[in-house]
């Protein structure tokens, strides 16, 4: 049961335009929202994060959008830049029993931007 | 620079045999995780700790083992491995945040093929 989705495996942009990285979530629990970007042979890297009580968050070229009736984000990435090809995975956070929380990932979107 | 490091980068190793995966942290801090990618499926946890005396099983710990030597190390174990834990495993760590979320900080990996 994939609580956390991201059904596009691969986009293709090229330099300068927008790129849009979306993902899905069934559990209305999850109260946080994050994006991680991972280059090939490095662990993920955080990027960018939603609390559940925000529909928007913004920093540089990174906005994320949460649409909490739809359960879905998105990433935006304003102006893609070569350098941001990589992997980017959507996760969710929900609360752990006993405290702490959990990170469910989606299965990552491979972002190429072109030249 | 803190750091978490993961040993070895790459192993391959036998059905059947016993492997042990390492990771240590100079973040300080008191969680740390152990996750295993698979192509198509994202990351999934399988074991986590909150701190030395606090073990606690993921979504998918069968077949597998921890062990938390000391605040900054946290091993992972296939007692008897199998082609199906072929995969890259990761860890991560992270301090309590601001209510339950905390950005959790990965390391590079490790690939583990069992033939």
């Amino acid at each position: 049961d994939q609580q956390v989705k991201q059904n596009s495996p691969s986009l293709s942009v090229q330099e300068g335009r927008i790129s849009i990285l979306n993902c899905d979530y069934t559990n209305s629990m999850f109260d946080y929202f994050l994006w991680y970007k991972k280059y090939p042979a490095e662990g993920p890297t955080f990027l960018i994060s939603i609390s559940s009580i925000k529909d928007k968050n913004e920093d540089g070229r990174f906005t994320v959008f949460l649409n909490k009736s739809a359960k879905h984000l998105s990433l935006h990435i304003v102006p893609s830049q070569p350098g941001d090809s990589a992997v980017y995975f959507c996760a969710a956070s929900g609360r752990l029993t006993g405290g702490g929380n959990k990170l469910t990932f989606g299965t990552g979107t491979q972002l190429k931007v072109e030249l | 620079d803190a750091d978490v490091t993961q040993t070895p980068r790459n192993r391959i190793t036998k059905t059947g045999k016993r492997i042990m995966l390492e990771c240590s942290q100079t973040k300080g801090h008191d969680r740390m995780y152990w996750y295993r990618q698979d192509p198509g499926l994202g990351l999934r946890l399988i074991y986590y700790s909150f701190d030395v005396k606090d073990i606690n099983k993921g979504e998918i710990s069968d077949g597998y083992s921890v062990s938390r030597q000391a605040q900054a190390k946290f091993s992972l174990s296939l007692e008897s491995a199998i082609p199906n834990q072929t995969a890259l495993y990761f860890c991560a760590t992270s301090k309590p945040g601001q209510g339950y979320y905390n950005e959790q900080f990965f390391g590079p990996g490790t690939r583990l093929t069992v033939l």
